[in-house]
Protein backbone atom coordinates (compact mmCIF):
# COMPACT_ATOMS: atom_id res chain seq x y z
CA UNK A 1 0.00 0.00 0.00
CA UNK A 2 0.97 3.69 -0.27
CA UNK A 3 2.77 5.47 2.50
CA UNK A 4 2.68 9.03 3.23
CA UNK A 5 3.48 11.02 0.76
CA UNK A 6 4.79 14.91 0.47
CA UNK A 7 5.30 17.26 -2.41
CA UNK A 8 6.78 18.81 -3.91
CA UNK A 9 10.13 17.28 -2.60
CA UNK A 10 12.07 20.14 -2.71
CA UNK A 11 11.25 23.59 -2.66
CA UNK A 12 13.19 26.75 -3.20
CA UNK A 13 12.11 30.11 -3.07
CA UNK A 14 13.22 33.97 -1.91
CA UNK A 15 13.21 35.12 1.40
CA UNK A 16 9.80 36.81 1.93
CA UNK A 17 7.49 34.30 -0.41
CA UNK A 18 4.63 32.16 0.46
CA UNK A 19 4.81 28.70 0.41
CA UNK A 20 2.75 25.70 0.67
CA UNK A 21 3.77 22.28 1.09
CA UNK A 22 1.70 19.21 0.77
CA UNK A 23 0.74 15.93 2.68
CA UNK A 24 -1.18 12.75 1.42
CA UNK A 25 -1.26 10.89 4.47
CA UNK A 26 -1.92 6.83 4.40
CA UNK A 27 -5.31 6.22 3.22
CA UNK A 28 -7.97 5.74 6.36
CA UNK A 29 -5.00 7.26 9.37
CA UNK A 30 -7.81 9.99 10.96
CA UNK A 31 -4.36 11.59 12.26
CA UNK A 32 -1.88 13.69 10.52
CA UNK A 33 1.50 15.40 12.01
CA UNK A 34 3.54 17.72 10.55
CA UNK A 35 7.19 18.18 12.14
CA UNK A 36 10.35 20.65 11.19
CA UNK A 37 13.82 18.83 11.04
CA UNK A 38 16.98 21.16 11.10
CA UNK A 39 20.00 19.61 9.47
CA UNK A 40 21.64 17.69 13.02
CA UNK A 41 18.74 17.84 14.80
CA UNK A 42 16.12 15.68 15.60
CA UNK A 43 12.27 16.76 14.28
CA UNK A 44 10.69 19.40 15.99
CA UNK A 45 6.83 19.11 16.52
CA UNK A 46 4.83 21.46 14.99
CA UNK A 47 1.06 20.45 14.84
CA UNK A 48 -1.17 17.69 14.73
CA UNK A 49 -4.59 17.07 13.50
CA UNK A 50 -7.40 14.37 14.43
CA UNK A 51 -9.53 14.16 11.66
CA UNK A 52 -10.06 17.98 10.00
CA UNK A 53 -9.26 19.78 13.01
CA UNK A 54 -6.21 20.90 14.38
CA UNK A 55 -6.15 19.35 17.85
CA UNK A 56 -2.64 20.50 18.82
CA UNK A 57 -0.53 23.45 17.22
CA UNK A 58 1.84 24.42 19.98
CA UNK A 59 4.51 23.87 18.03
CA UNK A 60 3.96 26.20 15.52
CA UNK A 61 6.80 29.06 15.45
CA UNK A 62 4.93 32.32 15.15
CA UNK A 63 1.88 33.73 13.18
CA UNK A 64 3.76 32.68 9.98
CA UNK A 65 2.49 29.19 9.68
CA UNK A 66 -0.43 28.00 9.36
CA UNK A 67 -1.91 24.11 8.46
CA UNK A 68 -5.03 23.08 7.05
CA UNK A 69 -7.06 19.57 6.65
CA UNK A 70 -9.63 20.51 5.50
CA UNK A 71 -11.59 17.10 4.38
CA UNK A 72 -9.77 15.18 7.03
CA UNK A 73 -7.05 13.53 4.51
CA UNK A 74 -4.91 15.91 2.61
CA UNK A 75 -2.86 18.58 4.41
CA UNK A 76 -1.09 21.84 3.97
CA UNK A 77 1.35 23.76 5.73
CA UNK A 78 1.56 27.27 4.47
CA UNK A 79 4.30 29.74 5.52
CA UNK A 80 3.96 33.43 4.81
CA UNK A 81 6.88 35.89 4.27
CA UNK A 82 9.42 33.07 4.41
CA UNK A 83 12.68 33.67 6.36
CA UNK A 84 16.12 32.08 5.79
CA UNK A 85 15.80 30.62 9.25
CA UNK A 86 12.36 28.95 7.98
CA UNK A 87 14.91 26.41 5.87
CA UNK A 88 14.36 22.72 7.42
CA UNK A 89 12.89 19.58 5.91
CA UNK A 90 9.47 19.27 6.68
CA UNK A 91 8.44 16.04 7.60
CA UNK A 92 4.63 14.39 7.58
CA UNK A 93 3.25 11.80 9.64
CA UNK A 94 0.30 9.57 9.97
CA UNK A 95 -1.36 7.58 12.13
CA UNK A 96 -4.43 5.05 12.25
CA UNK A 97 -5.80 6.89 15.17
CA UNK A 98 -4.84 9.92 18.04
CA UNK A 99 -3.49 7.56 20.73
CA UNK A 100 -0.18 8.50 22.00
CA UNK A 101 1.20 4.80 21.48
CA UNK A 102 0.20 4.69 17.58
CA UNK A 103 2.94 4.21 15.21
CA UNK A 104 3.64 7.71 13.07
CA UNK A 105 4.38 6.88 9.74
CA UNK A 106 6.46 9.02 8.01
CA UNK A 107 6.87 10.89 4.52
CA UNK A 108 9.90 11.15 2.68
CA UNK A 109 9.98 15.07 3.91
CA UNK A 110 9.82 18.76 1.72
CA UNK A 111 13.11 20.22 1.95
CA UNK A 112 12.56 23.53 2.02
CA UNK A 113 15.55 26.24 1.31
CA UNK A 114 14.65 29.99 1.59
CA UNK A 115 17.32 32.18 -0.27
CA UNK B 1 8.16 19.08 29.94
CA UNK B 2 9.27 16.31 28.23
CA UNK B 3 12.64 15.96 27.22
CA UNK B 4 15.05 13.09 25.28
CA UNK B 5 18.74 13.18 25.33
CA UNK B 6 20.70 11.29 23.07
CA UNK B 7 24.38 12.14 24.30
CA UNK B 8 26.43 10.64 21.71
CA UNK B 9 26.53 12.66 18.25
CA UNK B 10 28.58 9.66 16.08
CA UNK B 11 29.65 6.23 16.81
CA UNK B 12 31.69 4.91 14.11
CA UNK B 13 32.16 0.77 14.30
CA UNK B 14 33.84 -1.32 12.27
CA UNK B 15 31.41 -4.24 11.12
CA UNK B 16 30.03 -6.96 13.48
CA UNK B 17 30.79 -4.94 15.95
CA UNK B 18 28.45 -4.39 19.12
CA UNK B 19 27.17 -1.20 19.79
CA UNK B 20 25.00 0.44 22.01
CA UNK B 21 22.98 3.84 21.58
CA UNK B 22 22.11 5.52 24.44
CA UNK B 23 19.00 7.36 25.18
CA UNK B 24 18.05 9.38 28.60
CA UNK B 25 14.36 11.20 29.15
CA UNK B 26 12.56 13.32 31.43
CA UNK B 27 9.14 13.15 31.45
CA UNK B 28 7.01 14.04 34.75
CA UNK B 29 3.91 11.59 32.93
CA UNK B 30 2.93 8.73 35.16
CA UNK B 31 2.46 6.72 31.52
CA UNK B 32 4.68 7.17 28.42
CA UNK B 33 5.91 5.65 25.48
CA UNK B 34 9.23 5.34 23.96
CA UNK B 35 10.05 5.05 20.49
CA UNK B 36 13.22 4.51 18.31
CA UNK B 37 13.20 5.16 14.60
CA UNK B 38 16.26 5.19 12.32
CA UNK B 39 17.03 7.64 9.82
CA UNK B 40 18.56 6.19 6.63
CA UNK B 41 19.99 8.18 4.32
CA UNK B 42 17.51 8.77 1.86
CA UNK B 43 15.48 10.27 4.38
CA UNK B 44 12.78 8.92 5.26
CA UNK B 45 12.34 7.88 9.17
CA UNK B 46 11.67 4.18 9.72
CA UNK B 47 9.85 3.26 12.92
CA UNK B 48 11.67 0.53 15.27
CA UNK B 49 9.98 0.28 17.99
CA UNK B 50 7.47 1.36 20.58
CA UNK B 51 7.38 0.87 24.73
CA UNK B 52 5.15 1.71 26.93
CA UNK B 53 6.05 2.79 30.54
CA UNK B 54 4.27 -0.03 32.28
CA UNK B 55 6.37 -2.56 30.21
CA UNK B 56 10.01 -2.69 31.48
CA UNK B 57 10.66 -6.24 29.81
CA UNK B 58 13.65 -5.63 27.15
CA UNK B 59 13.08 -6.77 23.64
CA UNK B 60 14.94 -8.30 20.99
CA UNK B 61 14.11 -8.55 17.24
CA UNK B 62 16.71 -10.30 15.13
CA UNK B 63 19.93 -8.29 16.04
CA UNK B 64 18.84 -5.28 17.69
CA UNK B 65 17.63 -4.95 21.35
CA UNK B 66 16.31 -2.36 23.87
CA UNK B 67 16.83 -2.04 27.50
CA UNK B 68 14.66 0.06 29.14
CA UNK B 69 15.03 1.16 32.69
CA UNK B 70 12.63 3.43 34.40
CA UNK B 71 14.72 3.65 37.15
CA UNK B 72 17.26 5.15 35.04
CA UNK B 73 14.83 7.20 32.86
CA UNK B 74 16.80 4.99 30.16
CA UNK B 75 15.74 3.50 26.99
CA UNK B 76 19.19 1.99 25.22
CA UNK B 77 19.14 -0.06 21.63
CA UNK B 78 22.03 -2.29 20.94
CA UNK B 79 22.60 -3.67 17.35
CA UNK B 80 24.35 -6.78 17.87
CA UNK B 81 27.27 -7.81 14.67
CA UNK B 82 26.61 -4.55 12.89
CA UNK B 83 25.99 -4.33 9.27
CA UNK B 84 26.90 -1.74 6.77
CA UNK B 85 23.62 -1.28 6.33
CA UNK B 86 22.49 -0.20 9.78
CA UNK B 87 24.41 3.12 8.70
CA UNK B 88 21.95 5.59 9.29
CA UNK B 89 20.89 8.49 12.19
CA UNK B 90 18.94 6.70 14.94
CA UNK B 91 16.24 8.82 17.33
CA UNK B 92 14.64 8.17 20.50
CA UNK B 93 11.88 9.82 20.89
CA UNK B 94 9.00 9.92 23.98
CA UNK B 95 4.86 10.46 23.29
CA UNK B 96 3.47 11.90 26.91
CA UNK B 97 0.44 10.46 28.55
CA UNK B 98 -1.66 13.22 26.50
CA UNK B 99 -1.54 13.92 23.03
CA UNK B 100 0.69 13.01 20.67
CA UNK B 101 3.44 14.57 19.81
CA UNK B 102 6.45 13.10 19.43
CA UNK B 103 9.67 14.64 21.24
CA UNK B 104 12.88 13.60 19.82
CA UNK B 105 16.59 13.65 20.51
CA UNK B 106 18.97 15.09 18.55
CA UNK B 107 19.87 11.75 17.32
CA UNK B 108 23.00 9.23 17.09
CA UNK B 109 24.84 9.14 13.94
CA UNK B 110 26.37 5.34 13.77
CA UNK B 111 28.72 4.40 10.98
CA UNK B 112 29.48 0.92 10.25
CA UNK B 113 32.81 0.33 8.40
CA UNK B 114 33.18 -2.88 6.50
Amino acid sequence: GAGVSQTPSNKVTEKGKYVELRCDPISGHTALYWYRQSLGQGPEFLIYFQGTGAADDSGLPNDRFFAVRPEGSVSTLKIQRTERGDSAVYLCASSATAYPNNEQFFGPGTRLTVL
Amino acid sequence: AQKVTQAQTEISVVEKEDVTLDCVYETRDTTYYLFWYKQPPSGELVFLIRRNSFDEQNEISGRYSWNFQKSTSSFNFTITASQVVDSAVYFCALSPQYGNKLVFGAGTILRVKS
